[in-house]
């Protein structure tokens, strides 16, 4: 077990409000991931960290920005929600190290509402 | 770009039938390719991956898939399912030393049926 915890693990939002979503990890990745799940479309990544500090964006990153102040930790925030961002989302680790890649590791998610 | 097809949205199947659930992947470089099953209000738990070496890998659960680079394809297979066996399952890719992101297939529905 990769050690990733999400919280919360529900959540039900205003139209408008500001909302940020957490991931922890206790294992010292460099890597992790934001990805939301909706139904029809799959997996898609919203934005990612390669190290502390360091961010890049998926295919679906507007109308969320992250952080990552600390290895352990990678936050996901929604500005200003909207109806379109009712969805679970999942973080991911990348388990890997100079001789192996077991691949990624992902939460249980968070199942956002936005009424 | 990459990208990854997943070409049955849904498949059913009776209890002990053999199933093949179909992904091809299109991408301009070599991947790394990956199975995961998600139960009913779920995570993803990772079947099993494609790194490099022998073209037919097994996985957990009976589970086993086969790449093949000619037709850019990673089929995944079990001969004989269990209702255990309902889920969604996702296929996934991500180009080999490039980009670090995780690309998935929209996801095919396996539903066992007795």
């Amino acid at each position: 077990d990769a050690g990733i915890t999400q919280s919360p693990r529900h959540k039900v939002t205003e139209t408008g409000t500001p909302v940020t979503l957490r991931c922890h990890q206790t294992e010292n990745h460099r890597y992790m991931y934001w990805y939301r799940q909706d139904p029809g479309h799959g997996l898609r990544l919203i934005h990612y960290s390669y190290g502390v500090k360091d961010t890049d964006k998926g295919e679906v990153s507007d109308g969320y920005s992250v952080s990552r102040s600390k290895t352990e930790d990678f936050l996901l925030t929604l500005e200003s929600a909207t109806s379109s961002q009712t969805s679970v989302y999942f973080c991911a680790i990348r388990d890997m190290g100079l001789r192996w890649d077991y691949g990624y590791t992902f939460g249980s998610g968070t199942r956002l509402t936005v009424v | 770009a990459q990208s990854v097809t997943q070409l049955d949205s849904q498949v059913p199947v009776f209890e002990e039938a053999p199933v093949e659930l179909r992904c091809n992947y299109s991408s301009s470089v070599s991947v790394y390719l990956f199975w995961y099953v998600q139960y009913p209000n779920q995570g993803l738990q990772l079947l099993l991956k494609y790194l490099s070496g022998s073209t037919l890998v097994k996985g957990i659960n009976g589970f086993e898939a086969e790449f093949n680079k000619s037709q850019t394809s990673f089929h995944l297979r079990k001969p004989s399912v269990h209702i255990s066996d309902t889920a969604e399952y996702f296929c996934a890719a991500r180009t080999q030393g490039g980009s670090e992101k995780l690309v998935f297939g929209k996801g095919t529905k396996l539903t066992v049926n007795p």
